[in-house]
């Protein structure tokens, strides 16, 4: 098992630009997570999704898209990105089985110029 | 705004020592994690404690959860240079239908020297 992935592993962008972080799980896990870790921080949540067909905002949503294509993969979007959204982005996912035990990917490295 | 916050921010021990980081949140809580997170990497769960458990072992590492304070403890004990990393507590609050949202505090940064 692959566990969480994550696509890029690391990518630079333009004021404005946009981008598609994509993430997929294989442990059949129902829950997903969007958090983005700046330096110093602790993880914030940006979006997260309880179940397939659901997504809720977290505590830093805005600037931020999301879509939960099927159980295994939830995708997150900055439609056009600013220097504040510089930073290093996890997904994670878990299921109630395991009281929500959460298992992360390896992280994005995002810079905005 | 964070649930948790950390304490102390920064430790710094000889290995063989044992090392302790304490958390203390806000809300009530259904559960409270433990994660480690390496330099650069994502981070790994260690450890969890029920709302109605007050104490758990998991080979060095123990864990304490006082409800009456909203604080936990973490402990390592004979600590390694490999333990060095970032450490993070984590709560489930009692909110209906949340998913197993998790607010994380902003971690203990542990160094262990040789």
């Amino acid at each position: 098992n692959a566990g969480v992935t994550q696509t890029p592993k690391f990518q630079v962008l333009k004021t404005g630009q946009s981008m598609t972080l994509q993430c997929a799980q294989d442990m059949n896990h129902n829950s997903m997570y969007w958090y983005r870790q700046d330096p110093g921080m602790g993880l914030r949540l940006i979006y997260y999704s309880a179940s397939e067909g659901t997504t809720d905002k977290g505590e830093v949503p805005n600037g931020y898209n999301v879509s939960r294509l099927n159980k295994r993969e939830f995708s997150l979007r900055l439609e056009s990105a600013a220097p504040s959204q510089t930073s290093v982005y996890f997904c994670a996912s878990s299921d109630w089985g395991r009281a929500y035990e959460q298992y992360f990917g390896p992280g994005t490295r995002l810079t905005v110029t | 705004s964070q649930q948790g916050e950390e304490d102390p921010q920064a430790l710094s021990i000889q290995e063989g020592e044992n090392a302790t980081m304490n958390c203390s949140y806000k809300t009530s809580i259904n559960n409270l994690q433990w994660y480690r997170q390496n330099s650069g990497r994502g981070l790994v769960h260690l450890i969890l404690i029920r709302s109605n458990e007050r104490e758990k072992h998991s080979g060095r590492l123990r864990v304490t959860l006082d409800t009456s304070k909203k604080s936990s403890s973490l402990l390592i004990t004979a600590s390694r240079a490999a333990d060095t990393a970032s450490y993070f507590c984590a709560t489930d609050t009692l909110i209906y239908n949340q998913g197993g949202k998790l607010i994380f505090g902003q971690g203990t940064e542990l160094s262990v020297k040789p």
